[in-house]
């Protein structure tokens, strides 16, 4: 199975800051149809997850602009420009590239 | 607007089949290209993809379950289901569906329902 390691573990931020994090992928996520299955969720305390990023770097519809996904192959990147009270939670980068599809273990975004 | 709501036991005992139900609006699985995936958490744990079911039929299961897991729909009410038989203290988590749009692209949820395997 495809493993996705995602750094930091725990991310601490004021508000306004500018953050990353890296999801970093055990195998190529490149599909031999040229498309990269590369997601990332937002899981809000006591919430479902929700998608923010597919496809490496497209905003998914009423996401803040703030989001933004980059990277390619077995690396990958989110960053959230200038962090807000409500962008607070655990960041998790998904891969449908491969069977079975897999999560990386989250990023928990807390403020400082 | 898409919405999905997850349905279950709560609880139920170890080598007992979990059945679980997600009763969906705003799509049709009948629809090419439309997906209902489940995926699970173990309380304070990281998420786990377990199947999915398409339009067509077809059906994807993490072998990681081996045959346990067994996805269906009801087209006409608007329902996928899970089946896991053979359950124990490791399945208990809440268990979620997402309309799913393509490979992994999970973009909308339900709010989950919690299961406890417990003798």
């Amino acid at each position: 199975d495809v493993v996705l390691t995602q750094t930091p573990p725990t991310l601490s931020a004021t508000i306004g800051q500018s953050v990353s994090i890296s999801c970093r992928s055990s195998q190529s996520l490149l599909h031999s149809n040229g498309n990269t299955y590369l997601h990332w969720l937002l899981q809000r305390p006591g919430q479902s997850p929700q998608l923010l990023i597919y496809l490496v770097s497209r905003l998914e519809s009423g996401v803040p602009n703030r989001f933004s996904g980059s990277g390619s192959g077995t690396d990958f990147t989110l960053k959230i420009s200038g962090v807000e009270a409500e962008d607070l939670g655990v960041y998790y980068c998904v891969q449908g590239t491969h069977a079975p599809w897999t999560f990386g273990g989250g990023t928990k975004l807390e403020l400082k | 607007q898409v919405t999905l709501k997850e349905s279950g036991p709560g609880i139920l005992q170890p080598s007992h089949t979990l059945s679980l139900t997600c009763s969906f609006s705003g799509f049709s699985l009948s629809t090419y290209g439309m997906g209902v995936s489940w995926i699970r958490q173990p309380s304070g744990k990281g998420l786990e993809w377990l199947a999915s079911i398409w339009w067509n039929g077809n059906t994807y299961n993490n072998p990681s379950l081996k045959s346990r897991l067994t996805v269906s729909k009801d087209t006409s009410n608007n329902q996928a289901f899970l089946k896991v038989t053979s359950v124990d203290t490791a399945d208990t988590a809440t268990y979620y569906c997402a309309h799913t749009r393509g490979w992994a692209y999970f973009d909308y949820w339900g709010q989950g329902v919690m299961v406890t395997v417990s003798s």
